[in-house]
């Protein structure tokens, strides 16, 4: 059974880079079946999708966050990363991994991480 | 990119009722799309794919239909554990992916 778990800071200073890793059990992110990605909610608010990731290295990124973001893969750790910089307070929210199917279109989101809350303050 | 709205923003019914949610596309996604629950602090579970498919270990009282621009998600009998708040999720034409606003069922 696929699981996944992120890992990372919880206070990020605003300007700074965020730096979250999904822990993949269940599985492997070296998979040509699986999109590996990230999404995000604000406190109180709804789901961004932020990106996905294909073992490959090919990339997908929300057109919104693309000059700020990269997502990577380790397959030597079972685990993908996310980093964006220039963060800012409208940053803050709790951020999820999840996994969707390679397939073009099949790509809903099961199953997710349980979220990391990051907020961004001085 | 394809935005998806959810209505209403808050639905009140009492346990037993049937909830009706509804989620429009921006412009047509075909059957490409998805429904989520997620409950306080926790993360969104899947319920339904392509528009219809129950996702596995999802009881039989939800439902999914619609195509194109107009779903609905039905939730026949509410329970107690029902009251949470749904998203729909776009599929068919990504980056980006993008989700609706979400609908709260709250308790009546």
């Amino acid at each position: 059974q696929l699981q996944l778990q992120e890992s990372g800071p919880g206070l990020v200073k605003p300007s700074e880079t965020l730096s979250l890793t999904c822990t993949v059990s269940g599985g492997s992110v070296g998979s040509s079946s699986r999109f590996w990605g990230w999404i995000r909610q604000p406190p109180g608010k709804g789901l961004e999708w932020i990106g996905n990731m294909y073992y490959s290295g090919n990339t997908y990124y929300n057109p919104s966050l693309t000059s700020r973001l990269t997502i990577s893969v380790d397959t030597s750790k079972n685990q993908f990363s996310l980093k964006l910089n220039s963060l800012t307070a409208a940053d803050t929210a709790v951020y999820y991994c999840a996994s969707s199917s390679s397939s073009w279109y099949l790509n809903w989101f099961d199953p997710w991480g349980q979220g990391i809350l990051v907020t961004v303050s001085s | 990119e394809t935005v998806m709205t959810q209505s209403p923003a808050t639905l009140s019914v009492s346990p037993g009722e049937r909830a009706t949610l509804s989620c429009r596309a921006s412009q047509s996604v075909s059957n490409n799309l998805a429904w989520y629950q997620q409950t306080p602090g926790q993360a969104p579970r899947l319920l339904i794919y392509g528009a219809s498919t129950r996702a596995a270990g999802i009881p039989a009282r939800f439902s999914g239909s619609g195509s194109g621009t107009e779903f609905t998600l039905t939730i026949s009998s509410l329970q107690s554990e029902d009251f949470a708040v749904y998203y729909c999720q776009q599929y068919n034409d990504w980056p980006p992916l993008t989700f609706g606003g979400g609908t709260k069922v709250e308790i009546k």
